[in-house]
């Protein structure tokens, strides 16, 4: 099946310790994003990647780290998370060019 | 920056009635999509419009990228209850076609009433 995945689903970290939120896909897709999601503000991107070592700073990249060694692997990294990163986060890939995009089920992530 | 105005913000129905539901832009797009949105998952995409005047279905779903390329529509018909969830428009602007950047529109929440 078709998918993006995205681990975990759901954390509660505390501010200052160091996150990963891992995000997979199995359509080898060129093209894969971050975005956020918070009340009243929609969607925003946070980075995205065209390829293989090529990323991008999004709309909203502060506070956030991203790589991508594998064309299927996208992680996000949080060096150090601060309480209005508290969010629900999800990832995406489409086919170059960017046309579609496919999000993953999403990461619900609280920063105390 | 760009933004888009998704309307109406929320709608209560009884089932088996349609739905409308439209975004506009202050500028043009080059790419119109919609999502659903059901609680605790990522959006799904639902329709893709790539040209002026574009009409395309799915199922009980109709969707039209506007003449003006500032605007799109999504049709509901014949609504059921597990149409419930947010729907969602995304516009690609011309020259983002590199960054994949897409503009979302604020969302519709739609309930269904059996």
């Amino acid at each position: 099946e078709a998918q993006v995945t995205q681990n975990p689903r759901y954390l509660i970290t505390v501010t200052g310790k160091k996150l990963t939120v891992t995000c997979s896909q199995n359509m080898n897709h060129e093209y894969m994003s971050w975005y956020r999601q918070d009340p009243g503000l929609g969607l925003r991107q946070i980075y995205y990647s065209m390829n293989v070592e090529v990323t991008d700073k999004g709309d909203v990249p502060e506070g956030y780290k991203v790589s991508r060694k594998e064309k299927r692997n996208f992680p996000l990294i949080l060096e150090s998370p601060s309480p209005n990163q508290t969010s629900l986060y999800f990832c995406a890939s489409s086919n170059r060019p960017p046309h579609e995009q496919y999000f993953g089920p999403g990461t619900r992530l609280t920063v105390t | 920056g760009q933004q888009l105005n998704q309307s109406p913000q929320s709608m209560f129905i009884q089932e088996g009635e349609d739905v409308s539901m439209n975004c506009t832009s202050s500028s043009i797009f080059n790419t119109w999509l919609w999502y659903k949105q059901d609680p605790g998952e990522g959006p799904v995409l639902l329709i893709a419009l790539y040209k002026a005047g574009e009409l395309t279905s799915n199922g009980r779903l109709t969707a039209q990228f506007g003449i003006t390329r500032k605007d799109s529509f999504l049709n509901i018909s014949a609504s059921i209850p597990s149409d419930v969830g947010i729907y969602f428009c995304a516009g690609r602007a011309p020259g983002s076609s590199n960054t994949g950047k897409l503009i979302f529109g604020q969302g519709t929440t739609l309930q269904v009433k059996p």
